[in-house]
């Protein structure tokens, strides 16, 4: 059974910062690009940042681009996203995601998603 | 940045009627590269459609895709009970990744 889990969410400050992980099993998880995508409450989609499956190419956000970083231990089958700065509009449901095809870094569906994870940020 | 406009917000039907909602895109956008999500109160988005119209794994096929340039379409054949939930539409030819602001589709 393919299946990622998110870990890490909580309440937060403003300007302080959390790393989020996402456990994959199931699949290979070195041969896919994986992604994280967050929700605000009660709002829509909002695309956060790309990893290849070997971690050499990354992008990002730009409402995240200098503050968030993706990361990934193909080791240990997971993925993290290190949040610094953050602020009230960084809070959302954070998902990860799992490219559809093997290989493919941003351009491809998502197929595969966790159950996200609930960041908060505020005073 | 290419935008998606998706109408209408908010769709009324009946069950076993037929759904038409519409993702606009703000410039040409190859249809390989276009996606549909269903999301359900509390879960995660679940894959729908993508390239524009081939369906994911275990989609019943009362849903389809269609739709080039910068219109596209999901249809829903016949509305089942569980499909009045929120539906998204996205974009993964160019960076940023974008999605569509929703449509949901609820009980007449």
């Amino acid at each position: 059974q393919v299946h990622l889990v998110e870990s890490g969410g909580g309440v937060v400050q403003p300007g302080r910062s959390l790393r989020l992980s996402c456990a994959a099993s199931g699949f290979s998880f070195s041969n896919y690009g994986m992604h994280w995508v967050r929700q605000a409450p009660g709002k829509g989609l909002e695309w956060v940042a790309a990893i290849s499956n070997d971690g050499s190419r990354k992008d990002y956000a730009d409402s995240v681009k200098g503050r968030f970083t993706i990361s990934r231990d193909n080791s240990k089958n997971t993925q993290f996203l290190q949040m610094n700065s953050l602020r009230a509009d960084d809070t959302a449901v954070y998902y990860c995601a799992r490219v559809k095809s093997r290989g493919t870094f941003w351009a491809d569906a998502f197929d595969i998603w966790g159950q996200g994870t609930m960041v908060t940020v505020s005073s | 940045e290419i935008v998606l406009t998706q109408s209408p917000g908010t769709l009324s039907l009946s069950p076993g009627e037929r759904a038409t909602l519409s993702c606009r895109a703000s410039q040409n956008l190859d249809s390989r590269y276009l996606a549909w999500y269903q999301q359900k109160p509390g879960q995660a988005p679940r894959l729908l459609i993508y390239g524009a119209s081939s369906r994911g794994t275990a989609i019943p096929d009362r849903f389809s895709g269609s739709g080039s340039g910068t219109d596209f379409t999901l249809t829903i054949s016949r509305l089942e009970p569980e499909d009045f939930v929120v539906y998204y539409c996205q974009q993964y030819g160019s960076t940023p990744l974008t999605f569509g602001g929703g449509t949901k589709v609820e009980i007449k």
